[in-house]
């Protein structure tokens, strides 16, 4: 069994500070995505990395994907309230018939005034 | 709203109970797929869908049932539920085009409590 073990699990932060949640595999992956879901919806992919070492910026977020694409990084600047959420990494081992997606367990963040 | 719906939002039934879960895609995908969510555990793929055939089967015991009968449609048939598959169960899609790590697109789910 692939496990994506993602930390840290829960993380409580003020508004303005900076955060960063890891993704962990022993397994190597083809590409790995990062989701974030609030209550009541269903996960929204933020980005998707493939290569070893990619770095990838989404405003004040930024994705990292290891050298051996085994791992990934998720940095936040200056959280905001709207940062609040579930988020996940998801590994692909690679293309297929449909797109088989292994879930990491999930940080949830709590960004607060 | 990400262009899947999924209905109920929310349901409880009993052990003996026999329900289905829907979900619609409105965006031209041809693979659509079903998750479970539960507290303590990743998110679990349980069944996949393309082009309104079965590729993926992950172990799930025959109490769930699923149907695709067409490439818009996905449904979750139920029956003789244990209180352990109380979960958020999610609907996604994707293109499916064969490249590395398509765009699913997850419905907002249904809240599933079996008493």
């Amino acid at each position: 069994t692939q496990l994506l073990e993602q930390s840290p699990q829960f993380l409580s932060i003020q508004e303005g500070e900076n955060l960063t949640v890891y993704c962990n595999s022993s397994s190597v992956f083809s590409s790995l995505q990062w989701y974030r879901q609030e209550p009541g919806e269903g996960p929204v992919l933020l980005v998707t990395v493939v290569t070893g070492g990619e770095v990838k910026k989404l405003k004040r977020l930024t994705f990292q994907f290891g050298d051996a694409r085994k791992d990934s990084s998720l940095h936040i600047t200056a959280a905001q309230p709207g940062d609040t959420g579930l988020y996940l990494c998801a590994g692909a081992k690679g293309p297929g018939t449909a797109s088989k997606l292994t879930f990491g367990t999930g940080t949830r963040l709590q960004v607060t005034l | 709203e990400t262009g899947v719906t999924q209905t109920p939002r929310h349901l409880v039934m009993g052990m003996t109970n026999k329900k289905s879960l829907k979900c619609e895609q409105h965006l031209g995908h041809n693979a659509m797929y079903w998750y479970k969510q539960s507290a303590k555990k990743p998110l679990e793929l349980m069944f996949v869908y393309s082009l309104e055939e079965r590729v993926e089967n992950n172990s799930v015991p025959s109490r769930f049932s699923p149907e695709c009968p067409n490439s818009s449609h996905l449904f979750l048939h139920l029956h003789t539920l244990q209180p352990e598959d109380s979960a958020l169960y999610l609907c996604a899609s994707s293109q499916d085009r064969g490249i590395l790590a398509d765009t699913q697109y997850f419905g907002p789910g249904t809240r599933l409590t079996v008493l």
